[in-house]
Formats: C-alpha cells, structure tokens, sequence
C-alpha cells in the first residue's frame, strides 16, 4: 500500500540536543512538508520541498532543518536552537499540481525536557 | 498569520443527530479541503472542493464549496461514535503560494453512543 511513514511515533530528547524525525513516502509525490501542530493553534507549515535538493521555509522555520536528498525522504531536524520543540509533527506529500491535497503521515509527538 | 474561521469550535452530540460547521475567511480561495483527525493521528482528507457552488458527497458526509468562495460547509448526517474527532478546513490563498495552506482551528466533535 502506497503512504508516508513518520517515526518514531514518540521521541523523547533532552534540552540542548539536536533530533532528526523521519519521513519516508511511497505515493511518488513531487512536494513534501512539514507541519508543526500545538493545541489550539492549528496546523503551522515549518519547510516544504518540491524537488529532490531544494526546499523551502514556511512560516516558523526557525530553529529547524531540513534536508531532501531523495525524492522520498524529507527528514526534519529540530535542533537546540528552537524554542519549544515539544509539539506532535506532521509530515505530508502531494502531486506538484495546483489542486493536488496533501496526505499527512501519522506523527511523531516530541518531548524535550 | 491568515486563518480560516471555522466554527463551531466545539460539539458535544447525541449518537444519530446530523452535524453541520463551517469555515469562512476574508479572502476568496479556489479550493476547499476538508480533513478529519483523530486522537493522535494525520489528517486525512474527507473532501476536496474545486468549484464554486459544488456539492459534494462522500458517505454520510456532503461539503459544499460557498458561491461566494468565502465559505464552505460540511454535514455529517445521522453521525456514529466512529465520527468523533477534529474537523480541519484548509485551502490554498487564491493569490499567494499555494504549497502554503491556509488551515482553520479545526471544530473537534464529540458523540455520546
């Protein structure tokens, strides 16, 4: 079955300590994103990508990185730099088109302490 | 940011009831996504609307893409258990990035069995 895969889907780190959460997708999407999502603020876009080794920052980039080596990988790194890292994130994909709708992975819930 | 006004935010119903909510914005958009999410899950995607005026079908569920292309609504018609969950409203600014979704609060709907 086509889909995208996001794990862990729980990841506990330290304060101070860089991590990586992955995505991985079968569907042959073009575009991929990342979503952060807080209780009572919605969905908030950190980069998307829309060809293999170029991306793009969305509206609360800072103190996040990311990197799209292969057409099916957009891994996010969330390192020492963001302010509050913990939050469940969201990975998802979609056709390059105009009306393309974007399927969303399962999450990875992040907690720094 | 620009957000999606969806209301209500909140619905507590009884199993067998119809649900009705909405999303409106200031803007126009092209394109209106409806997303159900459950405890801990993605979204995923219920109905995409495309044209102004459009009624559209998935099941129980009917959404419909507003004349105006400021508003959009979706039912849920004799609702089960199994519907609880948070209802997202989403759609590319008609003018502007379209890789960068606008995402409404989300209506989170409860059902007593």
């Amino acid at each position: 079955d086509g889909g995208i895969t996001q794990s862990p889907k729980y990841l506990f780190r330290k304060e101070g300590q860089n991590v990586t959460l992955s995505c991985e997708q079968n569907l042959n999407h073009d575009a991929m994103y990342w979503y952060r999502q807080d209780p009572g603020q919605g969905l908030r876009l950190i980069y998307y990508s829309q060809i293999v080794n170029d991306f793009q920052k969305g509206d609360i980039a800072e103190g996040y990185s990311v990197s799209r080596e292969k057409k099916e990988s957009f891994p996010l790194t969330v390192t020492s730099a963001q302010k509050n890292p913990t939050a469940f994130y969201l990975c998802a994909s979609s056709h390059l088109s105009e009306n393309s709708p974007l399927h969303f992975g399962n999450g990875t819930r992040l907690t720094v302490t | 940011g620009q957000q999606l006004n969806q209301s209500p935010q909140s619905m507590f119903i009884q199993e067998g009831e119809d649900v009705s909510m909405n999303c409106t914005s200031s803007s126009i958009f092209n394109t209106w996504l409806w997303y159900k999410q459950e405890p801990g899950e993605g979204p995923v995607l219920l109905i995409a609307l495309y044209k102004a005026g459009e009624l559209t079908s998935n099941g129980r569920l009917t959404a419909q893409f507003g004349i105006t292309r400021k508003d959009s609504f979706l039912n849920i018609s004799a609702s089960i258990p199994s519907d609880v969950g948070i209802y997202f409203c989403a759609g590319p600014p008609e003018t502007g990035n379209n890789r960068k979704l606008i995402w409404g609060l989300g209506t989170s709907l409860a059902v007593n069995p």
